[in-house]
């Protein structure tokens, strides 16, 4: 079975600042993905980043960049220079590749950011 | 936008009633995966069709059923109507069932 865990249900930062959300995940699986999405209030998930478990990189999109540390079972998202658009929830998501994880995204419980002026 | 489009938007329902929800996929894409999502949660998944057959399921019961076409769309049925199927119903289209996930904008089900 997998599973996410999202531990902060709410995070604060203020404008231009960084900020780091934390995702770990379990999983029996030898190869996966971890995903970001972002949910604004009107329901739409919105793609963010991708980061698969054999890539030795950590990956980057933009202002988004994905902390991958496999030992630790963690999958960070880190948001620099933050904006006030980026106040929403955001799910850390694992798709795996094994028996009745094929296919399907596992998410987290989510955590709210606001982003203060 | 991702070009996966859902109806309706909104829908009220009466408990024991029965529902169907769809769901266009985006262009090129043979999969369409659908999560519930219930307030204050993140996703659930109920089942995902590849090339219109079931090529998954999560922890749903028999009453939560679907389709897809042979034009890729998908439907989602639910009989029996509770009230805890109050939930936002996502679907979401892909290249293949392994592949990036493209989600549409949702449907809002109220089960009173």
């Amino acid at each position: 079975a997998q599973k996410i865990t999202q531990t902060q249900p709410g995070m604060f930062v203020q404008e231009k600042e960084a900020v780091t959300l934390d995702c770990t995940y379990d999983t029996s699986d030898q190869s996966y993905g971890l995903f970001w999405y972002k949910q604004p209030s009107s329901g739409e998930m919105i793609f963010l980043i991708y980061q698969g478990s054999y890539d030795e990189q950590n990956a980057t999109e933009g202002r988004y960049s994905l902390n991958f540390q496999k030992a630790r079972k963690s999958a960070n998202l880190v948001i620099s220079a933050s904006q006030l658009g980026d106040s929403a929830m955001y799910f850390c998501a694992m798709r795996g590749t094994g028996g009745t994880s094929y296919g399907k995204l596992t998410f987290g419980q989510g955590t709210i950011l606001t982003v203060h002026p | 936008e991702t070009g996966v489009t859902q109806s309706p938007t909104h829908l009220i329902k009466t408990r024991g009633q029965q529902v169907t929800l769809r769901c266009s996929s985006q262009s090129g894409h043979n999969t369409v995966s659908w999560y519930q999502q219930a307030l204050g949660q993140g996703p659930q998944f109920i089942f995902q069709y590849y090339r219109e057959e079931e090529n998954g399921r999560g922890n749903f019961p028999p009453r939560f059923s679907g389709l897809q076409f042979p034009n890729y769309s998908s439907e989602l049925n639910v009989n029996a109507l509770e009230l805890d199927d109050s939930a936002l119903y996502l679907c979401a289209s892909s290249l293949g069932p392994r592949e990036r996930q493209y989600f549409g904008p949702g449907t809002r089900l109220t089960v009173t």
